[in-house]
């Protein structure tokens, strides 16, 4: 079975609006970490947002925020007034075991494309 | 002051032959690892070495070979390549607790 899911391979969304990259997860561990990266078309994996298990508030930084939900086992992606620069593939990626030595499974990915 | 390092980014090489890619990390963390991602964006773990020790080998062929000769060092031997080899290979590190901080990444190409 899947451990990340991401249900849209592609997204379309107009400058300055808000889009949000859906992301499912299945764990049976209490303790997790949930991550998002993004991958513009150069190639690097950029790290944007984190949320832990554990953790009772949303997780934010800057324009990007995480719509954690526990009992639903999702940890969607907003990006609020999206930029031409916000076009990129973004991946959801989760640890078990919350440890900083258990590798990160990835989703298969969202190509996020901005238009202006 | 590039915190994790490739080397080389692009390598063509033809099928049979023996190549290494090289990783380096001067953020002191204990754990690092490789990442293959495929032509379909697919990002998976292959290996992850903590203070040298090899910890995770997810099923890969033991035509990879990793070799971490000290922590901040993580190589990526591969012998006898074959087309099904051509991926983008990272390398990653993260502290105890934390994200973890890849690679530009090294895009190889069997021919």
């Amino acid at each position: 079975a899947q451990k990340i899911t991401q249900t849209q391979p592609g997204m379309f969304v107009q400058e300055k609006e808000a889009v949000t990259l859906d992301c499912t997860y299945d764990t049976s561990d209490q303790s997790y970490g949930l991550f998002w990266y993004k991958q513009p078309s150069s190639g690097e994996m950029i790290f944007l947002i984190y949320q832990g298990s554990y953790d009772e508030q949303n997780a934010t930084e800057g324009r990007y925020s995480l719509n954690f939900q526990k009992a639903r086992k999702s940890a969607n992606l907003v990006i609020s007034a999206s930029q031409l620069g916000d076009s990129a593939m973004y991946f959801c990626a989760m640890r078990e075991r919350n440890s900083g030595n258990t590798p990160l499974v990835f989703g298969k990915g969202t190509r996020l494309s901005v238009i202006a | 002051d590039t915190a994790v390092s490739q080397t080389p980014k692009y390598l063509v090489t033809q099928m049979g032959n023996d190549k290494s890619i090289k990783c380096e990390q001067n953020l002191g963390h204990d754990t690092m690892y490789w990442y293959k991602q495929d032509s379909k964006k697919f990002l998976k773990i292959m290996f992850s070495y903590n203070n040298k020790e090899l910890i995770i080998n997810e099923t890969v062929p033991n035509r990879f070979s990793p070799k971490s000769p000290d922590k901040a060092h993580l190589n990526l031997h591969i012998n006898s390549l074959e087309l099904g080899d051509s991926a983008v290979y990272f390398c990653a590190s993260s502290p105890i607790d934390g994200q973890k901080y890849f690679g530009p990444g090294t895009r190889l190409t069997v021919t």
